[in-house]
């Protein structure tokens, strides 16, 4: 089976600017969950979709979104980019149990300059 | 607020010895406790998990342990490889659907 694939790898962006970043899930994995990662704060959870629908979301401002489409594959958008948003973004997908022994894709680095 | 923490951000440990990485958390409501391990340029990769009806779970040279009362979780590596050199996440569920993750600990497995 294929893995979770994320694009793009590697992306570098303006203050002000806006991004989607995107998420293809293991094949048969319906949920989604996207994390941002940056030094020394682990990974922060965003959102988890399921069957097009968002189940729970983290403590991110609004400029923070996201959507799971008819196939599972995933975006999440950040508009309005500042410097802090610059982080590892990491996509996992799971079975339906859940959350549980979620599977993570390689992230989409994104600097915000 | 961090409801998962992982309070040494390194380990170093000689190859063959015994590594044993710590992780605390705050939320009663966790009910799943997970360790993940990330090499640089790659995502997570999960490596052993644990119910909290339990209190270890082994699996090959890892075995978790969760102590309830005390809200902590420790992970053993026995032996430690030089490819275990890489950073490891305690990670928590409360079936809502989300991970909890503690901020990390790098380990250095040395020759």
């Amino acid at each position: 089976k294929a893995g979770v694939t994320q694009t793009p790898r590697y992306l570098i962006k303006t203050r002000g600017q806006q991004v989607t970043l995107s998420c293809s899930p293991i094949s048969g994995h319906r949920s989604v969950s996207w994390y941002q990662q940056t030094p020394g704060q682990g990974l922060q959870f965003l959102f988890e979709y399921f069957s097009e629908t968002q189940r729970n979301k983290g403590n991110f401002p609004g400029r923070f979104s996201g959507r799971q489409f008819s196939n599972s594959r995933s975006e999440m958008n950040v508009s309005t980019l500042e410097l802090g948003d610059s982080a590892l973004y990491l996509c996992a997908s799971s079975n339906d149990r859940g959350a549980y022994e979620q599977y993570f894709g390689p992230g989409t680095r994104l600097t915000v300059t | 607020d961090q409801q998962v923490k992982q309070n040494s951000p390194s380990l170093s440990v000689q190859e063959g010895r015994i590594s044993i990485l710590n992780c605390d958390y705050t939320n009663s409501m966790f009910d799943y406790f997970l360790w993940y391990k990330k090499y640089p340029a790659e995502g997570p990769t999960f490596l052993i998990s644990i119910s909290s009806i339990k209190d270890k779970n082994e699996d090959g040279r890892f075995t978790v342990f969760l102590n309830k009362s005390a809200k902590h979780l420790s992970l053993h590596i026995v032996p430690s490889q030089p490819g275990d050199s890489a950073v490891y996440f305690c990670a928590a569920s409360a079936d809502d659907y989300k991970l909890s993750f503690g901020a990390g600990t790098t380990v250095t497995v040395r020759a």
